[in-house]
């Protein structure tokens, strides 16, 4: 399996204001995905990091607010932008394998003030 | 569209018992189906899977599955709980959309207690 690590393991900021969460692999994967998991509830995907190309975005989110980058096969950052307190949530990269599984990253604790 | 559901928000099981941790699901096709755990304050982890084959799948810590396709459920056992069991429980299911990428969508999780 995949090892995965995450930056910052956790932040908290003040509403308005961005963050970057950087996601980085041991090993070059194709599929990377970035999920959120907002307090007491399950885990839900924000977007698919395509390598070389735009991510694709699921139903409620949008680059704006949530711009991906995905330079190379090890790398990605999700940028969470002009922050509300709803935003305060868990964020979560993973990485998904040719035998249907995905591993997940240690996740970013993001509170937001 | 897929769904997974996971009826019981918390399950509490003493020490040594056996214990069920519930989940059904509905897909349009052949389901793939996995199970994680997530221990506090750390990110999830990945128990077992089920793609196809024998309907009882095994993983880690000594957890298995039992693949049930009548009843459209893919409940989590293990014979002799242990407290360290005690965290929080995700049952997924891959949404097959086109380019193949194997995203999954979770269910609601469930939260197991093992009393000592």
């Amino acid at each position: 399996s995949a090892v995965i690590s995450q930056k910052p393991s956790r932040d908290i900021c003040q509403r308005g204001t961005s963050l970057t969460i950087q996601c980085q692999v041991d090993s070059q994967v194709t599929m990377m995905f970035w999920y959120r998991q907002q307090p007491g509830q399950s885990l839900t995907l924000i977007a698919t990091a395509n390598q070389g190309s735009e991510a694709t975005y699921e139903s409620g989110f949008v680059i704006d607010k949530f711009p991906i980058s995905r330079p190379n096969l090890t790398f990605s950052t999700l940028t969470v932008s002009n922050m509300s307190p709803e935003d305060s949530s868990i964020y979560l990269c993973s990485v998904g394998t040719s035998a249907y599984e995905q591993y997940f990253g240690p996740g970013t604790r993001l509170t937001v003030t | 569209a897929q769904s997974v559901a996971q009826p019981e928000d918390q399950v509490n099981v003493a020490e040594g018992n056996p214990l069920t941790v519930k989940c059904t699901y509905s897909v349009s096709g052949n389901p793939y189906l996995f199970w994680y755990v997530q221990y506090p304050n750390r990110g999830l982890q990945f128990l077992l899977k089920y793609i196809t084959g024998d309907n009882l799948v095994k993983g880690s810590y000594g957890f298995e599955a039992e693949f049930n396709k009548s009843q459209t459920s893919f409940h989590l056992k293990k014979p002799s709980a242990l407290v360290s069991d005690s965290a929080l429980y995700f049952c997924a299911v891959r949404d097959i959309k086109s380019g193949g990428a194997n995203n999954l969508f979770f269910g609601t999780g469930t939260r197991l207690t093992v009393i000592p």
